[in-house]
Formats: structure tokens, C-alpha cells, sequence
């Protein structure tokens, strides 16, 4: 079974720092390109970040464009948000979500980590 | 950008009858779109890909239809756990790929 589990969100103030990381099982990570999904309080789904299976394609949302940086770590099984320069607007609940055809379609959801930014 | 718009944005049925959402891309997504369905509190789950495509282990009420920049999500008949909200999603051109805003099934 494929588990997709998110962590190190939470409270933090504007202009402020925080790094998701997502912890995978049940399959083949190395060979799975991920994505970053988030979604505001009440709102809808918003495309944030994609990295390939070998972190040689990266794309990222022009809204968090040089503020954000995807990464994985292949051998850990894990994939990393680096977010900073937090602005009340990133507030949102942040999904890991694995690309089921390599690249744009999201057949595998994490549980979603909250992240608030608010002084 | 590709622009989603999913209409209604509210639909109020009752069990056993059929819902037909629609989702209209702003340009050609070829047959490049998704339907994922999210219920309260939950994360969004893949439904249908490449327009016309169950995703493993959905059941045969769900399907989709469309090419183009038209598409429709029908539900035969709809079971008590259907009512969610619904959204459109493309893979056609991007970054940034993007989603529809979502259409909300409701018990009437």
C-alpha cells in the first residue's frame, strides 16, 4: 500500500522559515516523480512544486518561485519542501502527492500537513 | 496558464439520481484531464484520468467523457458517500498545472 506522510508543519510568522518533509512506503520511491499540493483554508487545490525521480526536472508555481525549493533524498525515501520568506497567503494545508504517470497526474495523496503563517 | 472552469458550483441531488458536472479548459488540454474527489477533511482521491479512465478500484457510477476543452463527469447513481466536492485537473501544458475550483455535490 502506498503511504504518503507529511510532517514538520505548523504555526509560523511572516517572513519565516519551515521545511515539510514527506516520508514514503509501499513502493518503488526512486523511480516516482512527487509534487507539493496545497490548499487554503476553504479553497481549492493549488499546484506548488514538482521534482522528477532524479531531481533533474524541477518546477515550481510562480507564486512560490525563489522562495520555495523542492528536493528528495532517494536513499531516505523522502521528499523535502524548504519554504521561506512565509507570507499569510502560504497559509494552507500542504500535500505530498505522487505523479502516477511521471509527470502531471496525481494518483497518490499524503494525509496533508497544516501550515499557518500569522504573527 | 490553462484555465479550469467547473460548473455548477454547487449541485443539490438526491441518492440515486444521476449528477453531470462539467469542467471547460481555456485552450486544448487534448485528453489530458483528471477528476479527483475530496471529501471533508480528507485528501483529494484520483477518480478518473485521461478523460475517460477509472482509476484502480473506482467504481463503475463514475465516469468521464469529453476531448478538447470540454469535459463532463457523470455519476450514474449517486450513493450516500459521493457527496464531495469535485474537481477538474490538466496536465495538457504546464507548469504550473492547474485545477478547476470545484464543484460541490450536496444532499437535497
Amino acid at each position: 500500500e502506498v503511504q504518503l506522510v507529511e510532517s514538520g508543519g505548523g504555526l509560523v510568522q511572516p517572513g519565516g522559515s519551515l521545511r515539510l518533509s514527506c516520508a514514503a512506503s509501499g513502493f518503488t520511491f526512486s523511480t516516482y516523480s512527487l509534487h507539493w499540493v496545497r490548499q487554503a483554508p476553504g479553497k481549492g487545490l493549488e499546484w506548488v512544486s514538482f521534482i522528477s525521480s532524479s531531481s533533474g526536472t524541477i518546477h515550481y508555481a510562480d507564486s512560490v518561485q525563489s522562495r520555495f525549493t523542492i528536493s528528495r533524498d532517494n536513499a531516505k525515501n523522502s521528499l523535502y519542501l524548504q519554504m521561506n520568506g512565509l507570507r499569510d497567503d502560504d497559509t494552507a494545508v500542504y500535500y505530498c502527492v505522487r505523479a502516477g504517470d511521471g509527470t502531471g497526474l496525481f494518483d497518490s495523496w499524503g494525509q496533508g500537513i497544516l501550515v499557518t503563517v500569522s504573527s | 496558464e490553462i484555465v479550469l472552469t467547473q460548473s455548477p458550483a454547487t449541485l443539490s441531488l438526491s441518492p440515486g439520481e444521476r449528477a453531470t458536472l462539467s469542467c471547460r479548459a481555456s485552450q486544448s488540454v487534448r485528453s489530458y484531464l483528471a477528476w479527483y474527489q475530496q471529501k471533508p477533511g480528507q485528501a483529494p482521491r484520483l477518480l478518473i484520468y485521461d478523460a475517460t479512465n477509472r482509476a484502480t478500484g473506482i467504481p463503475v457510477r463514475f465516469s468521464g467523457s469529453g476531448s478538447g476543452t470540454d469535459f463532463t463527469l457523470t455519476i450514474s447513481s449517486l450513493e450516500p458517500e459521493d457527496f464531495a466536492v469535485y474537481y477538474c485537473q490538466q496536465r495538457s501544458n504546464w507548469p504550473p498545472l492547474t485545477f478547476g475550483g470545484g464543484t460541490k455535490v450536496e444532499i437535497k
